[in-house]
């Protein structure tokens, strides 16, 4: 347990639905971030948001929309996407340490899109 | 963003062989981190090294940031079983919210 969470952990959408992913920390960070995964890629991020503010955004297709209502949540709005959209889409939270900022993990959404 | 490469990209060994696992780069960081990634898992920080030289261990991991901070280098004793996993590093600066990620190690450890 890593003090993040992500619901749903499985989503299997048409191409034509809505959907929304969730992620909440409970760790106390001012940080959030988006990433993909796909097979055999490295991690790709998606968007950052930093007290609520996005701060990044990863020439991600308008399909994706991020929300951060407060330092705690941060929702990954989907629509009309495509199959090549599948993927594991994972949620961090990080705090700055020593070094720079140290990131920890949701459990991810495994996503496949149909 | 500065890219960090993995090596080797798999690795498979026996129960009880050792193992190491680097990560290189042409760019200094402040800290690096190791993660582990289980399958259908989110990676799940290991550790930190900060200083250049650091040596770190968590039983029998042992985790070495370079003295010029652009490198490290993860070594497994005696792996086990549970040992599976992607081993991810990224690396860190100052003031910089992102991290930046290798492609990752897949170990496997046979029983």
């Amino acid at each position: 347990e890593t003090g993040v969470t992500q619901t749903p952990r499985h989503l299997v959408m048409g191409m034509t639905n809505k959907k929304s992913l969730k992620c909440e920390q409970h760790l106390g960070h001012n940080a959030m971030y988006w990433y993909k995964q796909s097979a055999k890629k490295p991690l790709e991020l998606m968007f950052v948001y930093s007290l609520e503010e996005r701060v990044e955004n990863n020439s991600v297709p308008s399909r994706f929309s991020p929300e951060c209502p407060n330092s705690s949540h941060l929702f990954l709005h989907l629509h009309t996407l495509q199959p090549e959209d599948s993927a594991l889409y994972l949620c961090a939270s990080s705090q700055e340490v020593a070094g720079g900022y140290e990131q920890y993990f949701g459990p991810g959404t495994r996503l496949t899109v149909t | 963003t500065q890219l960090l490469e993995q090596s080797p990209q798999f690795l498979s060994i026996q129960e009880g062989e050792n193992l190491t696992v680097y990560c290189n780069s042409s760019s200094v960081f402040s800290s690096l981190q190791w993660y582990r990634q289980e399958p259908g898992e989110g990676p799940v920080l290991l550790v930190t090294v900060v200083t250049g030289g650091e040596v770190k261990k968590l039983k029998r991991l042992t985790f070495q940031f370079g003295d010029a901070r652009k490198d490290s280098s993860l070594h497994i004793t005696a792996a086990q079983p549970g040992d599976t996993g992607l081993y991810l590093c990224a690396g860190a600066q100052l003031s910089d919210y992102k991290l930046s990620f290798g492609a990752g190690t897949t170990v496997t450890v046979r029983a």
